[in-house]
């Protein structure tokens, strides 16, 4: 069964403490991987897109990673605004169509 | 204004009544998603849609209704809302099934039923 695990659930840093967050995934054929981060209250918003592995993609103190089994999401020098909860999600073939199917998500607090 | 809005952003209802959560997008994307959020749970899929007049179910479609006559709006429809039904609910869009800049989600209606 295809399927999408992060861990760990939670993660607490102090400001300047670089870490990495883990997103596993079991399908065949992997079309792509997205990784979001979501705020309190808010909808998830777009971060990077993954297609294959060896791929790398940056933004700021975030670098998303992608293996042929998982991909990392490091924080670098982590500020508190970086405070968020990070999803993974993953197409699954469903009908013809793809699925975005998303893992439980890592909660990160970055203490100042 | 460009995007995707739901509405309501919140709503209070009582068991065994109807609700409708709207959701409208303004890009002409193809594909649809209704999500529900919950502690412990993360997002799951409840319908999402292909293109107007297209709808599947998805992980949880029980006690859910969906129809998109218009590629723009998406309403999901709960038809005898139940206290499980309790939740933050996440519409989104994307232009393709494997979108280069990801699927664009909205801020969310967040029901009670009490």
């Amino acid at each position: 069964e295809d399927q999408v695990t992060q861990s760990p659930e939670a993660l607490r840093l102090q400001e300047g403490e670089s870490s990495s967050l883990n997103c596993s995934y079991t399908v065949s054929g992997l079309r792509g991987l997205f990784w979001y981060r979501q705020d309190p209250g808010k909808g998830p918003e777009f971060l990077f897109t993954l297609y294959s592995a060896g791929e790398e993609k940056e933004k700021e103190r975030l670098k998303a990673t992608l293996t042929k089994k998982e991909s990392f999401l490091h924080i670098t020098a982590p500020k508190p605004e970086d405070s968020a909860t990070y999803l993974c999600a993953v197409p699954i073939p469903s009908g013809g169509s793809y699925i975005p199917t998303f893992g439980r998500g890592t909660s990160l607090i970055v203490h100042p | 204004d460009a995007g995707i809005t739901q509405s309501p952003r919140y709503k209070i209802t009582e068991t065994g009544r109807q609700v409708t959560l709207m959701c409208h997008q303004t890009w002409s994307h193809s594909y649809m998603f209704w999500y529900r959020q919950d502690l412990g749970h993360g997002l799951r899929l409840i319908y999402y849609s292909a293109a107007a007049d297209i709808t599947d179910k998805g992980e949880v479609p029980d006690g859910y209704v969906v129809s998109r006559s218009k590629t723009e709006n998406f309403p999901l429809t709960l038809e005898s809302a139940t206290r499980s039904q309790t939740s933050v609910y996440f519409c989104a869009s994307s232009e393709a099934g494997i979108p280069n800049y990801g699927y664009t989600f909205g801020s969310g209606t967040r029901l009670t039923v009490v």
